[in-house]
């Protein structure tokens, strides 16, 4: 079956702009996180979500950060007024239930310039 | 703040050799679990250890949490280049089952 897939695959900004991550979690996977991989460094996790619903929202760095999933299903984190520190991978992974057994996507390489 | 150390952060090894590496916090897990991770991919789950002391086998790949479940290894036995990759340990704290905390993982390289 299908794993989880991340659109784009890349993506280049310019600083200030704002930009828009998209996940296709598997299909009637509940649970939904959200992490950050900078070069170097283990995914650092930004949100999860439990449905529709953000059960734990505590990464996220700052007000500038959201994520939303409207169905339940794919989830879009969303940035505004990116800045260059926001360079890195964008990991989405799914979960059947709360057991954490984490499938992941390949990630969408942000670049802010 | 729970924080996953792992040793080494680079290891080269040639076809056949054994490896051990570390993964250690000063913080209690509820449970810890294995990634590899390859460029350009999304981690892959390779093992999930809960009870302190726990061994696990995966093929060459040998997975242990220590008693107090702070800390894990993984050993992995006549290694192949197909084992290259970024390992990285993952633990889910006592209090917020569902917030995954990652070390900053080991790159291996296998050398034919």
């Amino acid at each position: 079956g299908a794993g989880v897939s991340q659109t784009p695959s890349n993506k280049v900004t310019e600083k200030g702009k704002y930009v828009e991550l998209r996940c296709d979690p598997i299909s009637g996977h509940t649970a939904l996180y959200w992490y950050r991989q900078s070069l170097g460094q283990g995914p650092e996790f930004l949100i999860y979500f439990q449905g529709t619903g953000a059960a734990d929202d505590s990464g996220l760095p700052n007000d500038r950060f959201f994520a939303v999933r409207p169905e339940g299903s794919v989830s879009t984190l969303k940035i505004q007024r990116t800045e260059r520190g926001d360079s890195a991978v964008y990991l989405c992974a799914s979960s059947p239930d709360r057991n954490y057994e984490q499938y992941f996507g390949p990630g969408t390489r942000l670049t802010v310039t | 703040t729970q924080l996953l150390e792992q040793s080494p952060q680079f290891l080269s090894i040639q076809e056949g050799e054994n490896l051990t590496v570390y993964c250690n916090s000063s913080s209690v897990f509820s449970s810890l679990q294995w990634y590899r991770q390859e460029p350009g991919e999304g981690p892959v789950l390779l093992v999930t250890v809960v009870t302190g002391g726990e061994v696990k086998k995966l093929k060459r790949l040998t997975f242990q949490f220590g008693d107090a479940r702070k800390d894990s290894s993984l050993h992995i036995t006549a290694a192949q280049p197909g084992d290259t990759g970024l390992y990285l340990c993952a633990g889910a704290s006592e209090t917020s089952y569902d917030k995954v905390i990652f070390g900053p993982g080991t790159s291996l390289s296998v050398i034919p």
